[in-house]
């Protein structure tokens, strides 16, 4: 049982380049998010799904897009990089504890962009 | 608006107690968690407290109080493992999280 695994952990672009995080969880969970994490910021919501064909924008969605064909998998496509981006991004699932969302997050995945 | 405050950074001593608190003001209300992160790794799930009071677990407790708009996360028997940043999220309305920048903990022998 790996949890919420994340790839590549890190990665340097050239700003207007794009790439795909990939984020794959096997624990069966309907709800996935993406967030970035930035210094002396709290965690930020790009995207999130609520199942499979289900996706729908968070607080900051400009430049980033998501897919959702299975219920493993959501991966985050930068569509052109900005030096902007360069941030922690956190894929993560969610089960039921108490009525309340509760999260597992993968490792992480470290972009810069120059 | 919404608006999630927790002190940027705490020192403590192993083997004492700590208590980090969060205030929070927040479109809705819908719980709020507690996830510990330690540096370079993913945060973790600790605490959701949806009523007022206190929940036990362990060395961990969670406290709320809605009215006041108010919690706290108390530590007791500080481990040096426990040094990490503490996250303070509420869910709002839309069932969205809410998160505080974290709150850095320092523990010294």
């Amino acid at each position: 049982n790996a949890g919420v695994t994340q790839t590549p952990k890190f990665q340097v672009l050239k700003t207007g380049q794009s790439m795909t995080l990939q984020c794959a969880q096997d624990m069966n969970h309907e709800y996935m998010s993406w967030y970035r994490q930035d210094p002396g910021m709290g965690l930020r919501l790009i995207h999130y799904s609520v199942g499979a064909g289900i996706t729908d924008q968070g607080e900051v969605p400009n430049g980033y897009n998501v897919s959702r064909s299975t219920t493993e998998d959501f991966p985050l496509r930068l569509l052109s990089a900005a030096p902007s981006q360069t941030s922690v991004y956190f894929c993560a699932s969610g089960t039921s504890y108490s009525g309340a969302n509760v999260l597992t997050f993968g490792a992480g995945s470290r972009l810069t962009v120059l | 608006g919404q608006n999630i405050d927790q002190p940027t950074e705490m020192t403590a001593t192993e083997g004492a107690i700590v208590q980090i608190n969060c205030t929070y003001q927040t479109s809705g209300f819908n719980g709020l968690f507690w996830y510990q992160q330690h540096a370079g790794e993913a945060p973790t799930f600790l605490s959701y407290n949806v009523l007022d009071g206190l929940e036990e677990k362990g060395r961990f407790s969670s406290f709320l109080s809605r009215s006041k708009g108010y919690s706290y996360l108390l530590l007791k028997e500080l481990q040096m493992k426990d040094s990490a940043s503490y996250l303070c999220a509420t869910m709002d309305s839309n069932y969205q999280l809410i998160w505080g920048a974290g709150t850095k903990l320092i523990i010294k022998p």
